[in-house]
């Protein structure tokens, strides 16, 4: 019962290509997030959302952009790839704080731009 | 801004024993901390929180410690399986609907 899907599970694009992630998710989340996971460095924020068409700047942002056109799709961009964004890719999404939950993670997109 | 700070990066233990891993946040104000486990190749997974207001919590061999004083909240494995061996994330949360912020992970390998 997978309920956050991101749409590529392994990805190889070439230097200065316009890469496109996208995580969908089923559970009427109003909350997403994108992280970069890399070793040794840990979970890492990009970009999250509250809402539809809301974006913030999470740590790391640089390079990235993201789109929130409907509630349940988060998409992150990199306009312009680098050698230095291969890395792996983490979704997830969340409720907001009416109470405090944790996060339920996508598969993760692992991204190699040589 | 929250920092989260996780100890051991790496832990091998023998099957049988227990496994701590430790981790300090410096908010004063954070009042969530879940910790996740991936395992290789999958997502990371829920499996285990603890809200500020409790100072201890357990789910069958697994639990989770906090003293809200120093700044700490503990993982306890007891009686450790080969399927514990994963990669072991904690977090906190800053109260507020704002996003984790994780420690760098512990690899923890129960040798059988």
């Amino acid at each position: 019962d997978v309920k956050v899907t991101q749409s590529s599970r392994y990805l190889v694009k070439r230097t200065g290509e316009k890469v496109f992630l996208e995580c969908v998710q089923d559970m009427d989340h109003e909350n997403m997030f994108w992280y970069r996971q890399d070793p040794g460095l840990g979970l890492r924020l990009i970009y999250f959302s509250y809402d539809v068409k809301m974006k913030e700047k999470g740590d790391i942002p640089e390079g990235y952009s993201v789109s929130r056109e409907k509630k349940e799709r988060f998409s992150l961009i990199l306009e312009s790839a680098s050698t230095n964004q291969t890395s792996m890719y983490l979704c997830a999404s969340s409720i907001p704080e009416r109470t405090l939950y944790g996060y339920t993670f996508g598969s993760g997109t692992r991204l190699t731009v040589v | 801004g929250e920092n989260v700070e996780q100890h051991p990066s790496t832990l091998s233990v023998q099957e049988g024993d227990s496994a701590v891993i430790k981790c300090t946040y410096s908010d004063s104000a954070s009042n969530y901390f879940p910790w996740y486990k991936q395992e290789l190749g999958k997502r990371p997974q829920l499996i285990i929180d603890i809200r500020s207001n409790v100072g201890e919590k357990k789910d069958q061999r697994i639990a989770v410690t906090l003293n809200k004083t120093a700044k700490h909240f503990s993982l306890h494995i007891t009686e450790t399986q080969p399927e514990d061996s994963a990669v072991y994330f904690c977090a906190a949360r800053v109260r507020g609907n704002t996003p984790l912020v994780f420690g760098k992970g512990t690899r923890l390998s129960v040798i059988a």
